[in-house]
């Protein structure tokens, strides 16, 4: 089962940020959390993950609370591409865990 | 291009056919995944694949038989065929172990099997 709670939907203008929450409350010490989109008829793609510090790549930006129990993915530019189902996803980097997905967010962007 | 390729796309095959679906990665991974995504678009792991070796089975039905011939590798073989088994299927490959710049996963396309 997932660990995560996601919303599960979220607009967003096109051009603004699109800051996705998700809650991971029982997140062990070895965990990381990664965040996974999937648009429409295509396979998940992976978006960035981190473990304690805030993470930032050319996709997106990743923020951690501080007793890691929550975070958000930051999408500091949305575009209507943009429009997907984000998986927030908590697991080991070690060992035979595979990623289980939630239901995650649909996040539309909107012209 | 480096990445997860499935074949066919698109499947449409009659109840109790015997179909399989291919999977390479040329990314150098060693693990090999199997998901399923049904119409409620949920996505369920079905196998796992490290170096050639089943290290993870899903409870999925016998009639489902992956096969890696090498670890680039995953194909699926699905046996009498019924409707509840249309779905897309996506292959997806990873390093086990934390190796590279990041450990998570790469997918395919999809491929969409439909039964009738």
């Amino acid at each position: 089962d997932a660990k995560t709670t996601q919303p599960t939907s979220m607009d967003c203008a096109e051009g603004r940020a699109a800051n996705l929450p998700c809650n991971h409350s029982t997140i062990s010490g070895n965990e990381y959390v990664y965040w996974y989109r999937q648009i429409h008829s295509q396979g998940p793609q992976y978006i960035i993950h981190g473990l304690k510090n805030n993470e930032t790549n050319e996709m997106a930006s990743l923020i951690i609370t501080e007793d890691r129990k929550s975070s958000t993915l930051i999408l500091p530019h949305a575009t209507l591409r943009d429009t997907a189902v984000y998986y927030c996803i908590v697991r080991v980097t070690s060992g035979n865990t595979p990623l289980v997905f939630g239901k995650g967010t649909r996040l539309s962007v909107i012209a | 291009d480096t990445a997860v390729s499935q074949t066919p796309k698109y499947l449409v095959t009659q109840m109790g056919n015997d179909k399989s679906i291919k999977c390479e990665q040329n990314l150098g991974h060693d693990t090999m995944y199997w998901y399923k995504q049904d119409s409620k678009k949920f996505l369920k792991i079905m196998f796992s694949y490290n170096n050639k070796e089943l290290i993870i089975n899903e409870t999925v039905p016998n009639r489902f038989s992956p096969k890696s011939p090498d670890k680039a590798h995953l194909n699926l073989h699905i046996n009498s065929l019924e409707l509840g088994d249309s779905a897309v299927y996506f292959c997806a490959s990873s390093h086990q172990t934390g190796q590279g710049t990041h450990y998570g996963y790469t997918f395919g396309s999809g491929t969409r099997l439909t039964v009738v």
